[in-house]
């Protein structure tokens, strides 16, 4: 079975611009969250959303948005890009998302460069 | 903020058992604690998962204390391959949903 899958894997931008990350979870998954890793860092959390609708957010700027559609699928947006949103962003799947013990499976990440 | 501490690095050389002691002082009573490995540039992904006294898999085993005020990961025969990032988490139940909360995490360093 395929994994978690993320586009693109590398991305340029420059500041004040805006873009957009996708995620496929892994058949099956419900939940999918998104979390913000900086070089030298732990991943951070950002958002996490269950069957469509936002679960959770963590302690990021309204700049930061999401969704999720009917296939589960996910985008996670940021707008007016600065320099220091660059990073690797993963995304995660779970079953639930709310069960105390689901094991989270993480994509490889889409590395973010803001110039 | 995050719920764990555990040393920024270890070394460690082939063959030999490394042991990662994680602390977590305010651990929930329905808290389980699970570890991650993180390699460069990649996402990170699950090694194992308790509540309490010991779990094993075929990676590692974990060892939980009665208090369950700390943890310790186990990797027996280690090799250069599981030079890495090890993240210790305790559940993050806040909200009715289950986040992830990292630290700074392990990085694990194995020499031949």
């Amino acid at each position: 079975d395929a994994g978690v899958t993320q586009s693109p894997t590398h991305l340029i931008k420059t500041r004040g611009q805006q873009v957009t990350l996708r995620c496929s979870p892994i058949s099956g998954h419900k939940s999918v969250s998104w979390y913000q890793q900086v070089l030298g860092q732990g991943p951070q959390f950002i958002f996490q959303y269950y069957e469509k609708e936002e679960r959770g957010r963590g302690n990021f700027p309204d700049r930061f948005s999401a969704r999720q559609f009917p296939n589960y699928s996910s985008e996670l947006n940021v707008n007016a890009l600065l320099l220091g949103d660059s990073a690797l962003y993963l995304c995660a799947s779970s079953k639930t998302g709310v069960d105390r013990y689901n094991e989270q499976f993480f994509g490889p990440g889409t590395r973010l460069t803001v110039l | 903020l995050a719920k764990t501490t555990q040393p920024i690095s270890m070394d460690s050389y082939e063959g030999q058992e490394v042991n990662i002691t994680c602390s977590h002082n305010n651990i929930a009573t329905n808290d389980y604690i699970t570890w991650y490995q993180q390699f460069p540039s990649q996402g990170p992904r699950f090694i194992i998962q308790g509540y309490k006294t010991k779990v094993t898999n075929e990676v590692a085993s974990l060892f939980i204390p009665a208090d369950r005020k700390s943890s310790t990961l186990s990797l027996p025969r280690v090799s250069l391959s599981d030079t890495a990032v090890y993240y210790c988490l305790v559940g993050d139940f806040s909200g009715g949903y289950n986040k992830l909360i990292f630290g700074a995490g392990t990085r694990l360093a194995v020499h031949p």
